[in-house]
């Protein structure tokens, strides 16, 4: 089944205690994305990749990182996670640019900072 | 970072009215697209328009990329219960790779 997974589905973490959000696509899709959903912000993006070993920061990058060693996985890192960054966390994939290719979602990524 | 706005924030209905938000924006976009969330889950791709004054429909679902390039519209007739969600829009600017979702529009059904 063609999808987007994401690992773990939920996590709750201390203040900066290194963490790490797998995401992987089986669709051989080049674009790869991160956003976080907070309440009333709807989603905004956190990295974006155009394919392996191309990134580019989003609307809100900081406190984040990403990398893109191979095209169908896109992790992304909290180096010292902050309770701020807790949110709901999504990737999302798509065969190329998006907007002329629909964005598939992975079933989010509940963190919880604490 | 840009953001796009949409109204109404929330809304609450009875089942068989028909529904409608929009979307806008202080600047152009040459990609308009509508995404529905259910609870729990991920966002998923209702309508792509793309082109100015364009109208598409879905089923019970009808959106519009409205003439100015600065906002959107979409309609749903008829609601169901299972029309609950969250519904996003998105837009996307030309010769660029980065997709702006709005703050989203948060629908209840009751029967």
């Amino acid at each position: 089944e063609a999808q987007v997974t994401q690992n773990p589905r939920y996590l709750i973490t201390v203040t900066g205690k290194k963490l790490t959000v797998t995401c992987s696509q089986n669709m051989n899709h080049e674009y790869m994305s991160w956003y976080r959903q907070d309440p009333g912000l709807g989603l905004r993006q956190i990295y974006y990749s155009m394919n392996v070993e191309v990134t580019d920061k989003g609307d809100v990058p900081e406190g984040y990182k990403v990398s893109r060693k191979e095209k169908r996985n896109f992790p992304l890192i909290l180096e010292s996670p902050s309770p701020n960054q807790t949110s709901l966390y999504f990737c999302a994939s798509s065969l190329s640019r998006p907007g002329k290719n629909p964005l598939n979602f992975g079933p989010g990524t509940r963190l919880t900072v604490t | 970072g840009q953001q796009l706005n949409q109204s109404p924030q929330s809304m609450f209905i009875q089942e068989g009215e028909d529904v409608s938000m929009n979307c806008t924006s202080s600047s152009i976009f040459n990609t308009w697209l509508w995404y529905k969330q259910d609870p729990g889950e991920g966002p998923v791709l209702l309508i792509a328009l793309y082109k100015a004054g364009e109208l598409t429909s879905n089923g019970r679902l009808t959106a519009q990329f409205g003439i100015t390039r600065k906002d959107s519209f979409l309609n749903i007739s008829a609601s169901i219960p299972s029309d609950v969600g969250i519904y996003f829009c998105a837009g996307l600017k030309r010769n660029t790779d980065k997709l702006i979702f709005g703050t989203g529009t948060r629908l209840q059904v009751f029967p």
